[in-house]
């Protein structure tokens, strides 16, 4: 069975840079992409970005400029790192795995649900 | 980006009812969509993907349809365990987006 276990630093000041990581068990990091989506408390999903098992990245444009999605298949991990965080990047940050996805002439994605999660990371920025 | 937008919001019902919660999309996004429950403190877990296939493992009588804009996940028979938010959530295109939620409560 996959299990996707994740960790990081829960607590950071603003401007500084949030960095998760989360370790595949059971499964391999090939044909499949992986995503990172977050939950501000008490409110809904936000898909932050996706990381395929070739390397090729898609972010939420909202995102973009501070997010950067890495893979590393020696390891059978990928990381999450978001820079320069406010207190609106407060959230719980969940990896997921998903198995679909399409390629078009341009770039590829995902287009399946997401079938494993990790745990959930809680991210607090404060001062 | 694709606004997604669910109805209800929120919602009560009793064991044995029958709920449909509701999906629209701001444009087509053929039948890339999924549907998640989520209960408080767990990550959200995949009931539906694809409009209508049900994942592994998931009761029988939660069931999905639709496609292009519109889409519904139904119930058909109330359980108590059933208590949790429902997001949908579309992956026609990145970024993907999910509809608000609708929390559902059993009286």
């Amino acid at each position: 069975q996959v299990q996707l276990q994740q960790w990081g630093a829960g607590l950071l000041k603003p401007s500084e840079t949030l960095s998760l990581t989360c370790a595949v068990y059971g499964g391999s990091l090939s044909g499949h992409y992986w995503t990172w989506i977050r939950q501000p408390p008490g409110k809904g999903l936000e898909w932050i970005g996706e990381v395929h098992h070739g390397g090729r990245t898609n972010y939420n444009p909202s995102l973009k400029s501070r997010v950067t999605i890495s893979i590393d298949t020696s390891k059978n991990q990928f990381s999450l790192n978001l820079s320069s965080v406010t207190a609106a990047d407060t959230a719980v940050y969940f990896c997921t795995r998903v198995t679909l996805g399409f390629c078009s002439a341009s770039n590829c994605h995902a287009i399946g649900g997401s079938e494993f999660w990790g745990q959930g990371t809680l991210v607090t920025v404060s001062s | 980006d694709i606004q997604m937008t669910q109805s209800p919001s929120s919602l009560s019902a009793s064991v044995g009812d029958r709920v449909t919660i509701t999906c629209r999309a701001s444009q087509s996004i053929k039948i890339y969509l999924n549907w998640y429950q989520q209960t408080p403190g767990k990550a959200p877990k995949l009931l539906i993907s694809a409009a209508s296939s049900l994942q592994r493992g998931v009761p029988s009588r939660f069931s999905g349809s639709g496609s292009e804009t519109h889409f519904t996940l139904t119930i058909s028979s109330l359980e108590p365990e059933d208590s949790a938010t429902y997001y949908c959530q579309q992956t026609s295109s990145p970024p993907q987006t999910f509809g608000q939620g609708t929390k559902l409560e059993i009286k």
